[in-house]
């Protein structure tokens, strides 16, 4: 069972395009949703994240959006560079007890072309 | 970059050989996570811990045990690797769990022939 289903599974984009990355979950309980980048031949960075009670965060050029009744969230990245061409995952954490880690979606290989 | 080192960072080993990778923190963190990258599955929880000799199972702990004596250290064993534990493996740890920022370590590539 897939909790967290993430789309596509790769992406190439123009240098100065907008890439799109796209999570849905259905666990309802989960209330924090991270973005990770990962660079090859390196452990996963925390990039931005969101809860709930928003509908979108911005920090420079990423931006989520969140819809919370759909149980979607997507990943814009503008003015895409090739500096970004990374695999990006997003994430779920749950609320309740207990620290268990992040339920990960299956990550999208981004490449920008220059 | 977090505190974090792990070892080996390579290694290959044969079926039916026991096998354990060390993690290793500098930041005083309580909690730390082992996880497994696979093509096709992104990165999955094995186990994680919350602190000194409190540990508990997560999404792919079949095979798998873990050991953590210290705030510092983390092990996972693979008591008799086999062919679909080939991957490879990060480390990472929180403060304060769930909703706190994760920091990854740069992984172990593990290849049991």
């Amino acid at each position: 069972q897939q909790q967290v289903k993430q789309s596509p599974q790769s992406l190439i984009v123009q240098k100065g395009g907008i890439s799109i990355i796209n999570c849905a979950y259905e666990n309802t309980a989960f209330d924090y949703f991270p973005w990770y980048q990962q660079f090859p031949g390196k452990g996963p960075a925390l990039l931005i994240a969101i809860r709930p009670d928003v509908s979108e965060k911005k920090e420079g050029r990423f931006t989520i959006s969140f819809n919370k009744s759909a149980k979607q969230f997507s990943l814009h990245i503008m003015d895409s560079q090739p500096g970004d061409s990374a695999t990006y995952f997003c994430a779920c954490v749950k609320s309740g007890g207990g620290a268990d880690g992040l339920t990960f979606g299956k990550g999208t290989h981004l490449i920008i072309q220059p | 970059d977090a505190g974090i080192t792990q070892s080996p960072r390579h290694k290959v080993t044969e079926t039916g050989t026991p096998v354990t990778l060390r993690c290793h923190q500098t930041e005083n963190h309580r909690y730390m996570y082992w996880y497994r990258q696979d093509p096709g599955h992104g990165l999955r929880l094995i186990h994680y811990s919350y602190g000194v000799k409190d540990t508990d199972k997560g999404e792919v702990s079949d095979g798998y045990s873990v050991s953590r004596s210290k705030t510092e250290d983390f092990l996972l064993t693979l008591e008799s690797a086999t062919s679909s534990q080939t991957s490879v493996y990060f480390c990472a740890i929180s403060g304060s769990g769930r909703t706190d920022t994760q920091y990854f370590g740069p992984g172990t590539r593990l290849t049991v022939l």
